[in-house]
């Protein structure tokens, strides 16, 4: 089944301890994405990747990291959380070939809660 | 610079009549536009795409939308609510950045439908 995975789907920590959100898709898709969902405020980006070893940021990517060593596999880091990080993140996936029309695949979404 | 307005932040209404989400948009460019829904406790759907193939674009579950570049409009439409349809909805147009895509969404509209 093609797919977006997220790990883990819930999550509480406490303000300064590394944490690392997986995401990983079987669609052979180029482009890979973080958001964040806040109540009233839509979905944010927060690092995209266009393809293997390319990333850039979004509109908020202030506190966050990203990787992108393998093509299936987009990790979200945050170094040392802080409490406005909790938040709902979605990673998202889509092919590149014909530019920004395609259909972002979204994973089910990790909650964070970061005390 | 671009963004996407949802006019509505909840819209009521009863199951057998129509639906009218709204949704404005500014871009510097010719503008790709999205409506993705949200069903509870899930991931993000597409439900339609604008591409300057046509003006009205048809979704699924009986969803279209018409892209009025005078109005800068793309507003969700459907003859008659269903149950299911409740649901949280997001406008969302890309922009290119060079060879890159970036994603902006609206802040959404929360559908309820009363039996």
């Amino acid at each position: 089944e093609a797919q977006v995975t997220q790990n883990p789907r819930y999550l509480i920590t406490v303000t300064g301890k590394k944490l690392t959100v997986t995401c990983s898709q079987n669609m052979n898709h180029e482009y890979m994405s973080w958001y964040r969902q806040d109540p009233g405020l839509g979905l944010r980006q927060i690092y995209y990747s266009m393809n293997v070893e390319v990333t850039d940021k979004g509109d908020v990517p202030e506190g966050y990291k990203v990787s992108r060593k393998e093509k299936r596999n987009f990790p979200l880091i945050l170094e040392s959380p802080s409490p406005n990080q909790t938040s709902l993140y979605f990673c998202a996936s889509s092919p590149r070939g014909t530019g920004p029309y395609n259909e972002q695949f979204f994973g089910p979404g990790t909650r964070l809660t970061v005390l | 610079a671009q963004s996407v307005t949802q006019l509505d932040s909840h819209v009521s209404v009863s199951e057998g009549t129509p639906v009218l989400l709204r949704c404005n948009y500014s871009s510097s460019y010719s503008p790709s536009l999205f409506w993705y829904v949200q069903h509870p406790n899930k991931g993000l759907q597409l439900l339609l795409k604008y591409t300057s193939a046509a003006t009205l674009v048809k979704g699924i579950n009986g969803f279209e939308a018409e892209f009025k570049k005078s109005e800068t409009s793309f507003h969700l439409t459907k003859p008659s609510a269903h149950m299911s349809d409740a649901a949280e909805y997001f406008c969302v147009v890309t922009r290119l950045s060079g060879s890159a895509r970036q994603l902006t969404f609206g802040s959404g509209t929360q559908l309820t439908v009363l039996p």
